[in-house]
C-alpha cells in the first residue's frame, strides 16, 4: 500500500534563509508524488509534480524537489524563504496506473517564516 | 477563470439536520472528489466520483451521501448519521489520467462546517 510520511509537523526559518520540508514515501511501483501548499482557510494549491521525466522538479514561487528513489524521499527546498511562504505543506503521493487517481495525503508540515 | 466553487464558505449545523455543501468546477473534468481536512490529519477522502452518474465511497463515507447528475457538480450532504461533522471539507477534480500517470487535483477554497 502507498503512504507518506512528512517528518516535520513545524519548521521555523528566518526570513532570507533556505527552506527544507521533509517527506518520505512507501510505493510499490514508481510512484506520481506531488506537493501543495495550503494558506489559512484556503484551498490546496498545486506547488510541484513529479511523475517520472525527470528527478529534480522545479515548482512555483521558487521551490524545487528531488526525487530520490534509494531514499525514498521527495524532500521539498526553497533557497530563501519569504513572508509569504508560511504556509501548511503537504507531500502527497498516487498510485501508478491507479484507475481511481486516489492520493495520499501526508499529514502536513506548518511552516513559519520569521522576519 | 476555471476553477471549483465550493459554497457556501461557512456552514453551521443543528443536531439531528442535514446539511448540503456545493461544489461545481469549470475545469471541464470528469472525475470529483470531497475531502475531510482536521487539524493534524491531513486530508482524508470522503466520497469520489469519476464519471457522472457513477460514485464511490472513500475512506470515511459513514454520515455522508453524494450525487453526481451533471459533470459540473458534485454536492456532498452531510447527514444527521455524522456524529462529529465539524471540519474543514474540501471539493478537487482532476482530468484523465494520461500515459499512466495520475493528473494532479486541482482544489476549491472550502467550507468550513460547524456544530450550533
Amino acid at each position: 500500500a502507498q503512504s507518506v510520511t512528512q517528518l516535520d509537523s513545524h519548521v521555523s526559518v528566518s526570513e532570507g534563509t533556505p527552506v527544507l520540508l521533509r517527506c518520505n514515501y512507501s510505493s510499490s511501483y514508481s510512484p506520481s508524488l506531488f506537493w501543495y501548499v495550503q494558506h489559512p482557510n484556503k484551498g490546496l494549491q498545486l506547488l510541484l509534480k513529479y511523475t517520472s521525466a525527470a528527478t529534480l522538479v522545479k515548482g512555483i514561487n521558487g521551490f524545487e524537489a528531488e526525487f530520490k528513489k534509494s531514499e525514498t524521499s521527495f524532500h521539498l527546498t526553497k533557497p530563501s524563504a519569504h513572508m509569504s511562504d508560511a504556509a501548511e505543506y503537504f507531500c502527497v503521493v498516487s498510485d501508478y496506473g491507479g484507475a481511481t487517481n486516489k492520493l495520499i495525503f501526508g499529514t502536513g508540515t506548518l511552516l513559519a517564516v520569521q522576519p | 477563470d476555471g476553477g471549483i466553487t465550493q459554497s457556501p464558505k461557512y456552514l453551521f449545523r443543528k443536531e439531528g439536520q442535514n446539511v448540503t455543501l456545493s461544489c461545481e468546477q469549470n475545469l471541464n473534468h470528469d472525475a470529483m472528489y470531497w475531502y475531510r481536512q482536521d487539524p493534524g490529519q491531513g486530508l482524508r477522502l470522503i466520497y469520489y466520483s469519476q464519471i457522472v452518474n457513477d460514485f464511490q465511497k472513500g475512506d470515511i463515507a459513514e454520515g455522508y451521501s453524494v450525487s453526481r447528475e451533471k459533470k459540473e457538480s458534485f454536492p456532498l450532504t452531510v447527514t444527521s448519521a455524522q456524529k462529529n461533522p465539524t471540519a474543514f471539507y474540501l471539493c478537487a477534480s482532476s482530468g484523465p489520467w494520461t500515459g499512466g500517470r495520475n493528473q494532479p487535483q486541482h482544489f476549491g477554497d472550502g467550507t468550513r462546517l460547524s456544530i450550533l
